[in-house]
């Protein structure tokens, strides 16, 4: 059975505190990685896509990386507005295009 | 990017009633859809993967005759919450696949 799991559930840190949020999975077989952020009501916004080990993607203070085993999401430098909820999803190479969700992280930086 | 819109953002109805909710691609065809639904602080979950031209595929233990789906054109799926109780309140959120899956913003419903 394919599984996402991401830890840790929640993350408090102080403005310009860096820190990695981990993503772990297990797929019979890997199309693509997904990250994404979502605010409080809000619909997920799609962050970034990973195909491959070894694959990194940056977007300002955010920078995925990826293994066989896990993703993981680091933060540097982060401000406040870079607090919500960080989505890891995995797309199976089996189940057309439907997306296996972890269950998230709740990032809060502090001023 | 890709635009995924809802309507309504937000929606109160009383028990017993139905409920439409649309999910429209703006800027792109999709031949799929997806249906979401999430709880406070939980994740998203699957409920329904709505196929334009064809019946719509229904995640195990999500009741196909109470989450009525219906993918009317290439930028158009509908869901129907039919008799609603306040069990079913709940953010429903839809995605369509453009390389990537995009997202709505998300349609909160409240039975009373």
């Amino acid at each position: 059975e394919d599984q996402v799991t991401q830890s840790p559930e929640a993350l408090r840190l102080q403005e310009g505190e860096s820190s990695s949020l981990n993503c772990s999975y297990t797929v019979s077989g890997l199309r693509g990685l997904f990250w994404y952020r979502q605010d409080p009501g809000k619909g997920p916004e799609f962050l970034f896509t990973l195909y491959s080990a070894g694959e990194e993607k940056e977007k300002e203070r955010l920078k995925a990386t990826l293994t066989k085993k896990e993703s993981f999401l680091h933060i540097t430098a982060p401000k406040p507005e870079d607090s919500a909820t960080y989505l890891c999803a995995v797309h199976p190479i089996q189940g057309a295009q439907k997306l296996v969700f972890g269950q998230g992280t709740r990032l809060t930086i502090n001023p | 990017g890709a635009v995924v819109s809802q309507h309504p953002s937000w929606v109160i109805c009383k028990s017993g009633t139905s409920v439409k909710i649309e999910c429209r691609s703006l800027d792109f065809q999709a031949t799929t859809m997806f249906w979401y639904r999430q709880f406070p602080k939980q994740s998203l979950m699957l409920m329904a993967t709505s196929n334009e031209g064809s019946k719509a595929t229904y995640e195990q233990g999500v009741e196909k005759d109470k989450f009525l789906i219906n993918h009317a054109s290439l930028t158009l799926s509908t869901l129907t919450v039919t008799s609603a109780h306040p069990e079913d309140s709940s953010f429903y959120i839809c995605s369509a696949p453009k390389g990537t899956q995009y997202f709505g913003p998300g349609t909160r419903l409240l039975v009373l």
